[in-house]
């Protein structure tokens, strides 16, 4: 049974960088695309990125100059960096899996972790 | 970018009712489209992928249809915990991009 689970801080001030992992629990990390998404509160869903084994990561470009997402295997994490954040980057932060059995579809998630950027 | 526009917004229905909600892409996106089910307070969940496939546990009375630029979301008979928001998403190319979702609420 893979679960996901999200961790970092909750509230980030304006300027600096927000800082979360994903820890993946019960399934090898590679031959999966493991990405975020988020969240504003009551709003839609958007993906920021994702990261393959081995390969590069892939962003979104509406935050490509300001996102890294990188891959810890060993530990059996991926984690998101966003710098320069804003009142804008308010909001639910979700880990997921894509491509079990080559499915494009996101398929596990994690709860989600909620990220409040305020002075 | 790819843009998934989602109809409609919201829509009000009663238990045993048939739903139905459709997704339409900016291009065409092959089959590569999934619904998910959100509920308050809760991570996404998938229901369908690749269009028409459902995913593993998720009842039959959700379905999936459609290809190309139009897609449509079912459900057959509207259960309590059905009252939810359901997003379609495609996986044709990067950005991932999502609808803007369809909250159906109890009448």
């Amino acid at each position: 049974q893979v679960q996901l689970q999200e961790s970092g801080p909750g509230l980030v001030k304006p300027s600096e960088t927000l800082s979360l992992s994903c820890t993946v629990s019960g399934d090898p990390m590679r031959s999966f695309y493991w990405s975020w998404i988020r969240q504003p509160p009551g709003k839609g869903l958007e993906w920021i990125g994702y990261i393959y084994y081995s390969a590069n990561p892939n962003y979104n470009p509406s935050l490509n100059s300001r996102v890294t997402i990188s891959l810890d295997s060993s530990k059996k994490q991926f984690s998101l960096k966003l710098t320069s954040v804003t009142a804008a980057d308010t909001a639910m932060y979700y880990c997921a899996r894509e491509g079990f059995r080559g499915v494009r579809a996101f398929d596990i998630w994690g709860p989600g972790t909620m990220v409040t950027v305020s002075s | 970018d790819i843009q998934m526009t989602q109809s409609p917004s919201s829509l009000s229905v009663s238990v045993g009712d048939r739903v139905t909600i459709t997704c339409r892409a900016s291009q065409s996106i092959s089959r590569y489209l999934s619904w998910y089910q959100q509920r308050p307070g809760k991570a996404p969940k998938l229901l369908i992928y690749d269009a028409s496939s459902l995913q593993t546990g998720v009842p039959s009375r959700f379905s999936g249809s459609g290809s190309g630029t139009d897609f449509t979301f079912s459900i057959s008979s509207l259960q309590p915990e059905d009252f939810a928001t359901y997003y379609c998403q495609q996986s044709y190319s990067n950005p991932r991009t999502f609808g803007g979702g369809t909250k159906v609420e109890i009448k």
